[in-house]
């Protein structure tokens, strides 16, 4: 059983571009969760997602950033003209159901640097 | 204010030494703790989780232990290994299911 795929593992991006970050959960997962993670800084909760549906965004920036979790193919976090601020590691987790004490399971992690 | 502070921010330490880092929260009402160890350029791996109940649990030579009451835990490494090198982080989560703080972590280094 595969663990978390993200990809890509580094993307450059020039402010104004668009990024498109993807998360393969692992199989039998519908749970994915989006994270940011600033340089010396602890993990920020963005996103939670449920197949076809987002169930809680109150992490996520209301402007440039989306999420989504199709029915097929892996959940794609997009963010619109990219700004330097926006330069971090984006980590994205699964679980196979929501209770609070199931573990998720963290991808690599994708690192965005904005230019 | 973060609600999940961590003690302290780095740690170098020699092979086969014990240690302890250290965990305090705000975050209430409280679910669970865990301990995740992240490694450089890697994502965060679950050590350990406690519920309100328990004030102990060990995974090998890692040692959780929490205080609910003064809402402080511990992880203890023993007989650190190279391998142990990594930040270890602590994650509170609350009553909600998304509502999961994390620390900043503790990056701990162990040298030959």
């Amino acid at each position: 059983n595969a663990g978390v795929m993200q990809n890509p593992r580094h993307l450059v991006r020039r402010r104004g571009q668009e990024a498109r970050l993807r998360c393969s959960p692992m199989k039998g997962h519908s749970h994915v969760y989006w994270y940011r993670q600033l340089p010396e800084e602890g993990l920020k909760f963005m996103v939670y997602l449920q197949k076809e549906n987002i169930i809680d965004e109150s992490g996520m920036p209301k402007e440039r950033f989306s999420a989504e979790f199709p029915k097929e193919g892996p959940s794609i976090l997009r963010i619109q003209q990219v700004v330097r601020g926006d330069s971090a590691a984006y980590f994205c987790a699964s679980s196979p159901l929501a209770g609070t004490t199931d573990t998720q399971y963290f991808g690599p992690g994708t690192r965005l640097t904005v230019l | 204010k973060n609600q999940v502070e961590q003690s302290p921010q780095s740690l170098i330490i020699l092979e086969g030494k014990n240690c302890t880092l250290q965990c305090n929260y705000t975050v209430s009402p409280f679910s669970n703790l865990r301990w995740y160890k992240q490694d450089t350029g890697r994502g965060p791996v679950s050590l350990t989780i406690m519920t309100f109940s328990e004030n102990t649990k060990s995974n090998g030579r890692y040692t959780a232990t929490l205080d609910a009451d003064t809402k402080q835990s511990s992880l203890h490494i023993t007989a650190s290994q190279l391998s142990d090198s990594a930040s270890y982080i602590c994650v509170v989560r609350g009553s909600d299911n998304n509502d999961m703080r994390f620390g900043a972590g503790t990056r701990l280094t162990v040298k030959p």
